[in-house]
Formats: structure tokens, C-alpha cells, sequence
């Protein structure tokens, strides 16, 4: 167990919809980041929050937004849903927002769009 | 950019067996890190190992060592006395200091047989 909790564990929705994905990262970490695992792209990079701020971004649609919270943890914002954003979506969290610092993963939460 | 390539999709070792998984990376940065991360079937990514690219001594973790060729741009894993628990997918990272994202490879499915 890395201390990094996701929730929901598996989200069915319908393509048009919103949904929201939340991330609790370990206990004294500041830094969260949020991956996409799917089967034709991989694992991408998607954005990192740290102490709240925005840090530094990647292949992150504009239909998806996220945000840190002053207890730190995040939430991922997918809206306009298509079958494409079915995917494995993990979060991650270090201790600061150094460049090499070591992120533990959560165990993801799995997103099906039909 | 950042690539990192793993060359063998799957691999297959008997228990008690060693294995090596071979990853070769790209950057044109003088200071990065390098990580193997492991994929159960339960889909959790679980930390095996991590190198730091400025140390000549290659990391340890118990029965999982790597082989660190700076100059060859070559970081593999040996998993030693093999056991039914190391099946797995496993995916080779670097992070570098240009960003604080892992660049992750395709990753290498690891069975592991009686």
C-alpha cells in the first residue's frame, strides 16, 4: 500500500458526461500528478499540483481540468466524455516538487465510457 | 524529448530462475533519474527500484538488482530467485530535470511459471 488513496475504484458513465475523480496522496506529500493509462497511448502524463498551484503540464485534453485543495488533496475533472477517455487513471504523490523526486502511485481508478 | 524503449513485449521465466528486462532511454540531460515500476493483474504500480543517474554503484532492492550503462543509455532489471508473485508488467521511467513528469516505456509482461 503506497498511502496514495483514489476513489472511485471503477466509474461506468455515457459518452457526453462529466465526471469527477478524486486523489488523497500520502501523508506529507505536496505534490500530486495525474496519469493516464490506456491501451493505444500508454502511460501519459496528464498534470501536477503542488501546495495547490499548478506545476507543470502534458498531453491534457482541454475538456479535462484538475485542481489541488488547501487539505491537498485533487480532484480530476473529465467532462464532454468520449469512448477514447476510457483508460486506468492514476494519481501520484512526492514529498516536494523537486525534479527527481520518487512519486508512489495510487491504485487508479478505472473509467469505462460507453 | 524524453524516450524510453523496451524492446521485449513479454518474457517468461521459471520460479527460482533469474531474469534480466532490458530498457534503453534518451535525454540529453546530464542529471535524471531512472525507475522500474511494477503492474500486478490487481493494475496498482508499485515502485521496484530506483537509480540515480549521477551514482556509478548500481541500486539493490533485495532480490531485484539493475545494470546501469550511462554511456549506453542502458538500464536493466534482474530479478533473481524468481517467484510466482513477480508476474507482472513491468515499465521502465526516467525522470528527468526539465520536467517533473515520468516518461515511461511500453512495458514488459514478466510470467513467471512453475
Amino acid at each position: 500500500d503506497s498511502g496514495v488513496t483514489q476513489t472511485p475504484k471503477h466509474l461506468i458513465t455515457a459518452t457526453g458526461q462529466r465526471v469527477t475523480l478524486r486523489c488523497s496522496p500520502r501523508s506529507g506529500d505536496l505534490s500530486v500528478y495525474w496519469y493516464q493509462q490506456s491501451l493505444d497511448q500508454g502511460l501519459q502524463f496528464l498534470i501536477q499540483y503542488y501546495n495547490g498551484e499548478e506545476r507543470a503540464k502534458g498531453n491534457i485534453l482541454e475538456r479535462f481540468s484538475a485542481q489541488q485543495f488547501p487539505d491537498l488533496h485533487s480532484e480530476l475533472n473529465l467532462s464532454s466524455l468520449e469512448l477514447g477517455d476510457s483508460a486506468l487513471y492514476f494519481c501520484a504523490s512526492s514529498v516536494a516538487a523537486g525534479r527527481y523526486e520518487t512519486q508512489y502511485f495510487g491504485p487508479g481508478t478505472r473509467l469505462l465510457v460507453l | 524529448a524524453q524516450t524510453v524503449t523496451q524492446s521485449q513485449p513479454e518474457m517468461s521465466v521459471q520460479e527460482a530462475e533469474t531474469v534480466t528486462l532490458s530498457c534503453t532511454y534518451d535525454t540529453s540531460e546530464s542529471n535524471y533519474y531512472l525507475f522500474w515500476y511494477k503492474q500486478p493483474p490487481s493494475r496498482q504500480m508499485i515502485l521496484v527500484i530506483r537509480q540515480e543517474a549521477y551514482k556509478q554503484q548500481n541500486a539493490t532492492e533485495n532480490r531485484f538488482s539493475v545494470n546501469f550503462q550511462k554511456a549506453a543509455k542502458s538500464f536493466s532489471l534482474k530479478i533473481s530467485d524468481s517467484q510466482l508473485g513477480d508476474t507482472a508488467m513491468y515499465f521502465c521511467a526516467s525522470l528527468t530535470g526539465t520536467a517533473s513528469k515520468l516518461t515511461f516505456g511500453t512495458g514488459t509482461r514478466l510470467q513467471v511459471t512453475l
